[in-house]
């Protein structure tokens, strides 16, 4: 069963706007998120996470939001550039446990 | 490079036989991780060391599986008797304990395929 899901296989921003991708969760011990970027032929790279007690968490371009109500979480890049294109994945663990629970990645194309 | 490591990075095996990965993870890092990635998938949970003690298993870890991690530094995962179903991606990854949350980092993967 799949407890992380990313909705959205792809997604195509331009240059210089906002890309938004969505995570949602079904597991309710979860209480850390994670985001990792990856591009081909490499492992995924950590990019920036959030605790459950906190609703955001911004580190420069990247924003990440948590709606522990609904479930839901989002990567905010803004603005977005050529680099950012890659595959991105969302990511869950639960409360004292150690492992990690990927959803199955959205690729992000920004058009130059 | 002080990165997670992986060796090799593909490897081509024939059903049935035998294989064996090997990961280095960050010197300082007392945790490792492996996990699978199957095509259109994110990466799986295998199994997770801590020093040289095995401390978690998956259910995806089959009896054909076994994994060590004999001095608390590198680690090795084999495969026995390798099936087409065994091919994909093995992911290493080590975090260091005690720091916050302990994001795992990640090598480069080793792409098996089993034909």
């Amino acid at each position: 069963d799949q407890q992380v899901k990313q909705n959205s296989p792809s997604l195509s921003v331009q240059e210089g706007r906002i890309s938004i991708l969505n995570c949602d969760y079904t597991n309710s011990m979860f209480d850390y998120f994670l985001w990792y970027k990856k591009y081909p032929a490499e492992g995924p790279t950590f990019l920036i996470s959030i605790s459950s007690i906190k609703d955001k968490n911004e580190d420069g371009r990247f924003t990440v939001f948590l709606n522990k109500s609904a479930k839901h979480l989002s990567l905010h890049i803004v603005p977005s550039q050529p680099g950012d294109s890659a595959v991105y994945f969302c990511a869950a663990r639960k409360s004292g446990a150690n492992n990690l629970f990927f959803g199955t990645g959205t690729r992000l194309t920004v058009i130059p | 490079d002080t990165g997670v490591s992986q060796d090799p990075r593909h490897k081509i095996t024939k059903r049935g036989q035998n294989v064996t990965f090997r990961c280095d993870p960050i010197s300082e890092h007392n945790r490792l991780y492996w996990y699978r990635q199957t095509l259109g998938q994110g990466p799986e949970f295998l199994t997770y060391f801590q020093n040289e003690a095995q401390l978690e298993k998956s259910r995806l870890l089959s009896d054909r599986f076994s994994a060590e991690r004999p001095k608390g530094s590198f680690s090795t995962l084999e495969i026995q008797r390798t099936e087409q179903g065994d091919s994909a991606m093995y992911l290493c990854a080590s975090s260091l304990m005690g720091t916050s949350y302990n994001e795992q980092f990640f090598g480069p993967g080793t792409r098996l395929t089993v034909l």
